[in-house]
């Protein structure tokens, strides 16, 4: 079974920070994905990243995945009061599955 | 286009009752999944299906059962509901089996 840690579980900052927030896994993984979700609504897919090293950009959101394909980063420039939610790593799994971290939940006050 | 559309959105049952939670996608894809959400424990995959007359268990199916007689419909019963299943529940289908699109999922209080 693979273990999955999303740090940190917590975060509050402030409008105009920056942050970011990290997937770590012991194990290879083939993709890994990064959801949002806001209260009472499902996920939402932010991006999907397949190739070691490889670095997504999404406005003001980059996305790392490690070169050995274990861990990924999330940052976040300059962030807004409209960023706030539970970010969810995803790595796939075998027969299409997902398997979610417990995420970070993040706050931006104004 | 609906996406992913589950209903009930609220629902509260008795303990032994017995329900169903429907989800419908409107999107052709052939993969779906039922995971439950509880604080500190984040999304957990019950059943999930690989395509039309097929379903197959997750990490956590037991007192559940599942069905997918059509390929937009995915539903999820509970036979004899306890308290432990209390929860929120999120439906989830994919073209592919990795981007996922999920409903705004079913908060299930059993008392």
């Amino acid at each position: 079974t693979q273990l999955l840690e999303q740090s940190p579980q917590f975060l509050s900052i402030q409008e105009g920070e920056n942050l970011t927030v990290y997937c770590n896994s012991s194990s290879v993984f083939s993709s890994l994905q990064w959801y949002r979700q806001e209260p009472g609504e499902g996920p939402v897919l932010l991006v999907t990243v397949v190739t070691g090293g490889e670095v997504k950009k999404l406005k003001r959101l980059t996305f790392q995945f490690g070169d050995a394909r274990k861990d990924s980063s999330l940052h976040i420039t300059a962030a807004q009061t409209g960023d706030t939610g539970l970010y969810l790593c995803a790595p796939s799994g075998s027969a299409r599955q997902l398997t979610f971290g417990s995420g970070t939940q993040l706050t931006v006050l104004p | 286009n609906a996406g992913v559309t589950q209903t009930p959105k609220f629902r509260v049952l008795k303990t032994g009752q017995s329900m169903t939670l429907l989800c419908a996608q409107d999107m052709n894809h052939e993969y779906m999944y039922w995971y439950r959400q509880d604080p500190g424990m984040g999304l957990r995959l019950i059943h999930y299906s690989v395509g039309e007359g097929t379903t197959a268990k997750g990490e956590v199916p037991d007192g559940y059962n599942v069905s997918r007689l059509k390929k937009q419909n995915f539903l999820l019963g509970l036979e004899s509901a306890a308290p432990s299943q209390t929860s929120v529940y999120f439906c989830a289908s994919s073209y592919d089996g990795y981007g996922y699109t999920f409903g705004s999922g079913t908060r299930l209080t059993v008392v």
